[in-house]
């Protein structure tokens, strides 16, 4: 059973610019988020991703937005970006009507300089 | 809407001796409520969750959490604990229906076990 991998690890990006993240869910799940972990914080939920249709939300604005692709990976791009974006982002999948438990993946650290 | 509250930051203690780390939530539906580790540059791997049921739940690694609805709380414990449980311990919350269930987290937790 795999587990979930994000990538790239690290990505240095410059203010303006525009990224993408890209995220393999566990194989068998088939519902996506996406989280942000700004240092020393816990992590902020983004957007969830099922059948390949945001179906929720967090508090972030339209520049960031996301995939899902039929084998249930996934991408997250933020457009714009600015220097309150360095985080690390970080990827889970579940699966619907399970007995519900996210798996995570190690993240992908951004730094905007 | 859901709230989670971590009472203490930074939990110092000595190796072998027993800890409690602090979680309190707020929600005006029923919850699912769950508690995450992660260590230094690595995501967040599943200590234990409560779903329904009894309200002991034991995870791994020898922690288990307390689920008190009356008082909104869900705090972890480990009896014994070893230099390797030195980590950030995250509680978090989501509700119990809908399919989308995102989580709520605190703002974590800092153990450092001391030799």
């Amino acid at each position: 059973e795999t587990g979930v991998t994000q990538s790239p690890t690290h990505l240095i990006k410059t203010r303006g610019q525009q990224v993408t993240l890209r995220c393999s869910s566990q194989s068998g799940h088939n519902t996506v988020s996406w989280y942000q972990q700004a240092l020393g914080q816990g992590p902020q939920f983004i957007f969830q991703y099922y059948r390949e249709e945001e179906n929720g939300r967090g508090n972030f604005p339209p520049r960031f937005s996301g995939l899902q692709f039929p084998n249930y990976s996934s991408e997250l791009n933020v457009n714009a970006l600015e220097l309150d974006d360095s985080a690390l982002y970080l990827c889970a999948s579940s699966l619907v009507g399970s007995s519900y438990g996210y798996t995570f993946g190690s993240g992908t650290r951004l730094t905007v300089v | 809407a859901q709230s989670v509250t971590q009472l203490d930051s930074q939990v110092p203690v000595f190796e072998e001796a027993p800890v409690e780390l602090r979680c309190n939530y707020s929600s005006s539906v029923s919850v699912y409520l769950f508690w995450y580790v992660q260590y230094p540059n690595q995501g967040l791997q599943l200590l234990l969750k409560y779903l329904s049921g009894s309200t002991l739940v034991k995870g791994i690694n020898g922690f288990e959490a307390e689920f008190n609805k009356s008082q909104t709380s869900f705090h972890l414990r480990k009896p014994s604990v070893h230099i390797s449980d030195t980590a950030e311990y995250f509680c978090a919350v989501s509700g119990s229906s809908g399919s989308a269930r995102q989580l709520t987290f605190g703002s974590g937790t800092q153990l450092t076990v001391l030799p």
